[in-house]
């Protein structure tokens, strides 16, 4: 069965900081990896998705997330952070390419400092 | 505008006194889901539809019940709910059979109390 793990529950960087959210999976198979965002009171909004293209995923506001099949890893970055991105962002994993089963991690919580 | 909508977004129950939740979606998705969110858990599966009168249970599926009639509708039934089934609750859809696969699209949420 696929898991996913998200390092730390609360991140907190300066704005224009470098943003890093890491993330790490396990699967039998190779995986399809998303990156979700959620705003207060919001559903979840799609940042980006690799789908076996390219290892280096760009996706909206600026993100971008780098596959890692040796690490197992998906993280997600940012060059600089801006105070509308502060949310809680969640990594899922889906075997399926119709992602109608997923399996998120826990979620991180992104805070951005003045 | 493609969206997935939910109703009601908030909702206060009492133990044991029956409700439903719907989930409409306007994009022609085969799939549709329901999830829900826990503090520190993240979202977890509920149950899942590949296709009309086609559902399966997900991860905790205890204590719902789920119905696919129709291919844009996938109401989320809780027969008698109990206070650990408060939580945030979201639907899903993804795959449409002209376009190809396609990420999961998610309702607003419903936050549901039972007390």
């Amino acid at each position: 069965a696929q898991s996913v793990t998200q390092l730390g529950s609360h991140v907190s960087v300066s704005e224009g900081a470098l943003v890093l959210l890491r993330c790490n999976y396990s699967s039998s198979v190779p995986p399809y990896l998303f990156w979700y965002v959620q705003y207060p009171n919001q559903g979840l909004q799609l940042l980006l998705k690799y789908t076996s293209a390219a290892t280096l995923v760009k996706g909206i506001n600026g993100f971008e997330a780098e596959f890692k099949k040796s690490e197992t890893s998906f993280h997600l970055t940012k060059p600089s952070a801006h105070m509308s991105d502060a949310a809680e962002y969640f990594c899922a994993v889906s075997l399926i390419q119709g992602a109608q089963k997923l399996v998120f991690g826990q979620g991180t919580r992104l805070t951005i400092n003045p | 505008e493609a969206q997935v909508t939910q109703n009601p977004r908030y909702l206060i129950t009492v133990t044991g006194k029956k409700l439903t939740v719907t989930c409409s979606q306007n994009m022609n998705h085969e799939y549709m889901s329901w999830y829900r969110q826990d503090p520190g858990l993240g979202l977890r599966q509920i149950y899942y539809s590949m296709n009309v009168e086609v559902t399966d249970k997900g991860d905790v599926p205890e204590g719902y019940k789920v119905s696919r009639k129709e291919k844009r509708n996938f109401p989320l039934i809780l027969e008698s709910p109990s206070p650990n089934q408060t939580s945030l609750y979201f639907c899903a859809s993804s795959f449409n059979r002209d376009r190809g696969p396609t990420e999961a699209f998610f309702g607003q949420g419903t936050r549901l109390t039972v007390v």
